[in-house]
């Protein structure tokens, strides 16, 4: 069982479409991530939230809008996507926000499922 | 900026036998971490195991250990007796000591494991 949960799990939009996908976690971490991975590819960053406020957005295009309603939840609202953004999208969060000096304890992500997206 | 190189796209193995899995890395910083994680087809990204670069004592987690060579920038992952379970993507990740929030990657290897 993953301690960050993604819904939905499966997503099929077409690109005038409005979706969002949803991330939680109750593990009390201060800092939550969105990646983006294409098949047989590692996980892109596009997103970091560090206590609640946006702290890095990998030059993501502004039809993805993240989102952090509160400490435990992540949301990445979705509007008039291409056919390319199609990909596993990951949410992940870990202890530590920027200026902490990360701890061998708190330094790994912890992942969720994921949310494959297909565009149409 | 860090790189990680995986030259390895795919492995096989024989269950019960061993692999290594190779991984390289290039970096200026002196303290850093370095990860193992395994993505299944389930699709979760799995922590598999973690070394902090002050440490000259190689991890290991059951079966799963690292050779961790810091001069030459090696982190190599040894899986022994190898399960049908192991097989999966396997991606090697550094990240920063001082509090950067990036995780870099490799390209990952897919290992498949042979009954």
């Amino acid at each position: 069982d993953t301690e960050v949960t993604q819904t939905p799990k499966h997503l099929v939009m077409g690109m005038t479409n409005k979706k969002s996908l949803k991330c939680e976690q109750h593990m009390g971490h201060r800092a939550m991530y969105w990646y983006k991975q294409k098949a047989k590819k590692p996980p892109e960053l596009m997103f970091v939230y560090s206590y609640e406020k946006l702290s890095i957005n990998e030059s993501v295009p502004s039809r993805f809008s993240p989102e952090c309603p509160n400490s435990s939840l992540l949301n990445l609202h979705l509007h008039a996507l291409q056919p390319e953004d199609s990909a596993l999208y990951l949410c992940a969060s870990s202890q530590e926000g920027p200026g902490d000096v990360i701890s061998p304890y708190n330094s790994p992500l912890h992942f969720g499922n994921g949310t494959r997206l297909t565009v149409t | 900026a860090q790189t990680v190189t995986q030259s390895q796209p795919e492995m096989s193995v024989q269950e019960a036998e061993t692999v290594t899995l190779s991984c390289t890395y290039d970096t200026s910083e002196s303290d850093y971490y370095l990860f193992w994680y395994k993505q299944p087809p389930s699709r979760q990204m799995i922590l598999v195991i973690r070394q902090e670069a002050y440490k000259q004592q190689n991890a290991t987690e059951n079966r799963f250990s690292v050779n961790f060579q810091k001069a030459a920038k090696s982190f190599s992952l040894k899986i022994s007796d190898s399960q049908l379970g192991d097989a999966a993507m396997y991606f090697c990740a550094y990240r920063s000591q001082g509090g950067s929030e990036k995780l870099v990657f490799g390209k990952g290897t897919k290992l498949t494991v042979n009954p």
